[in-house]
């Protein structure tokens, strides 16, 4: 089954610890991205990388990191940093940025 | 910067009745595409538009894109509950390195 999966589905985390959020995708796709969504705000693009081992920061970057030393994956670790990290995260990929993104089933972070 | 922008953010309607969300450009886009979230799930390609004035169907879903692609529509005929969600219209950035997403448009339905 092709897709793109991230887990976990819901995450807890206690203020001040950081936290990596997984996505894998195997639908062979170079771009990759991550998105915030916070209710009455749409889309936010935190990072996005159009290759391996390449990233770029998005319009909300500050607290957060990522890496992508692999086609398939590019975790999204949300730092201390991160002034109001409770959001709902998706993770997407396409085959070019000018097309469709699939997204994954997204992850909802609470921080306590 | 670019700017994608939707109306209207929210828009509740009776079973039957049609539904209209717009989305304007800040600049000329070389596609438009538009995404459908429903409650709790994540944003799902609903389709893509490319030449000037285009006009897309899909059953009760018809999409328009502007001749100065820089404005899109989708009107819903008859809503449905299913009809239900989200909806996003995005744009690629003049970079074309990414997409930018409108607001989204709320769309609930009652029976």
């Amino acid at each position: 089954d092709g897709g793109i999966t991230q887990s976990p589905k819901y995450l807890f985390r206690k203020e001040g610890q950081n936290v990596t959020l997984s996505c894998e995708q195997n639908l062979n796709h170079d771009a990759m991205y991550w998105y915030r969504q916070d209710p009455g705000q749409g889309l936010r693009l935190i990072y996005y990388s159009q290759i391996v081992n390449d990233f770029q920061k998005g319009d909300i970057a500050e607290g957060y990191s990522v890496s992508r030393e692999k086609k398939e994956s590019f975790p999204l670790t949300v730092t201390s940093a991160q002034k109001n990290p409770t959001a709902f995260y998706l993770c997407a990929s396409s085959d070019s940025p000018y097309n469709e993104q699939f997204f994954g089933p997204g992850t909802r972070l609470t921080v306590l | 910067g670019q700017q994608v922008m939707q109306i209207p953010q929210y828009q509740h309607v009776q079973e039957g009745e049609d539904f209209t969300t717009y989305c304007n450009s800040s600049t000329t886009l070389s596609n438009i595409q538009w995404y459908k979230q429903r409650p709790g799930g994540h944003p799902v390609f609903l389709i893509q538009l490319v030449k000037s004035g285009e006009v897309k169907k899909q059953k009760r879903l018809t999409f328009q894109f502007g001749e100065a692609k820089k404005n899109s529509s989708l009107h819903i005929t008859a809503t449905q509950t299913t009809d239900v969600g989200t909806y996003f219209c995005a744009g690629p950035d003049q970079a074309g390195t990414a997409l930018i997403f409108g607001k989204g448009t709320t769309l609930s339905v009652s029976s």
